[in-house]
């Protein structure tokens, strides 16, 4: 199976910081990594698809690069509206693994 | 508007059933694959299975495999996860969403909660 790693666990920042969550895969998953945002009691919501397309209707302060094994999610200025728990996800191979989450904190 | 609703959700002793149900309109259910998703009580996110267009390839994380089962119905653009022998492990928020392998799960169902207990 294939691990997918995410660093940090939890962070906190403030309102207009830049954010970076990176993902790393136990093996290459080529562009197969998408990211989800998800806030208390709700479903998740995807961010990012096939490493760096942003979905349509997320804001563009949202972004994703990488590819192979290590990959990042950046948020260019943070709003209050995105302090929720992050995760990403490989579609390269079932079982479909997700990381374990990034909370963002309110600092 | 593309929209998932699940229910079937409920209490079952350890060693029950209970099949998941999620209904789908707004897109052509037949075209896409679509999974299930779980997350235990606090926990992170967990994909359960998944399952072809036309219901010929399904896909379990080890955990379920022989216990639960993916099938779908087109005609009624529905989507199910029966499951048998329930443990308490398996307690968690099950969310049906569109999407599985080489793709990406959107959107995705309000979930349905399964508390195995007794």
């Amino acid at each position: 199976d294939i691990q997918m790693t995410q660093s940090p666990s939890s962070l906190s920042a403030s309102v207009g910081d830049r954010v970076t969550i990176t993902c790393r895969a136990s093996q290459t998953i080529s562009s197969y990594l998408n990211w989800y945002q998800q806030k208390p009691g709700k479903a998740p919501k995807l961010l990012i698809y096939a490493a760096s397309s942003l979905q349509s209707g997320v804001p563009s302060r949202f972004s994703g690069s990488g590819s192979g094994t290590d990959f990042t999610l950046t948020i260019s200025s943070l709003h209050p509206e995105d302090f929720a728990t992050y995760y990403c996800q490989q579609s390269y191979t079932t079982p479909l693994t997700f990381g374990g989450g990034t909370k963002v904190e309110i600092k | 508007e593309v929209q998932l609703v699940d229910s079937g959700g409920g209490l079952v002793q350890p060693g029950g059933s209970l099949r998941l149900s999620c209904a789908v309109s707004g897109f052509t259910f037949s075209t896409y694959w679509m999974s299930w998703v779980r997350q235990a009580p606090g926990k992170g996110l967990e994909w359960v299975a998944d399952i072809k267009q036309d219901g010929s390839e399904k896909y379990y994380v080890d955990s379920v495999k022989g216990r639960f089962t993916v099938s779908r119905d087109n005609a009624k653009n529905s989507l199910f996860l029966q499951m048998n022998s329930l443990r308490a492990e398996d307690t968690a928020v099950y969310y049906c969403t569109r999407g599985g392998d080489y793709s990406w799960f959107d959107p995705w169902g309000q979930g349905t909660l399964v508390t195995v207990s007794s």
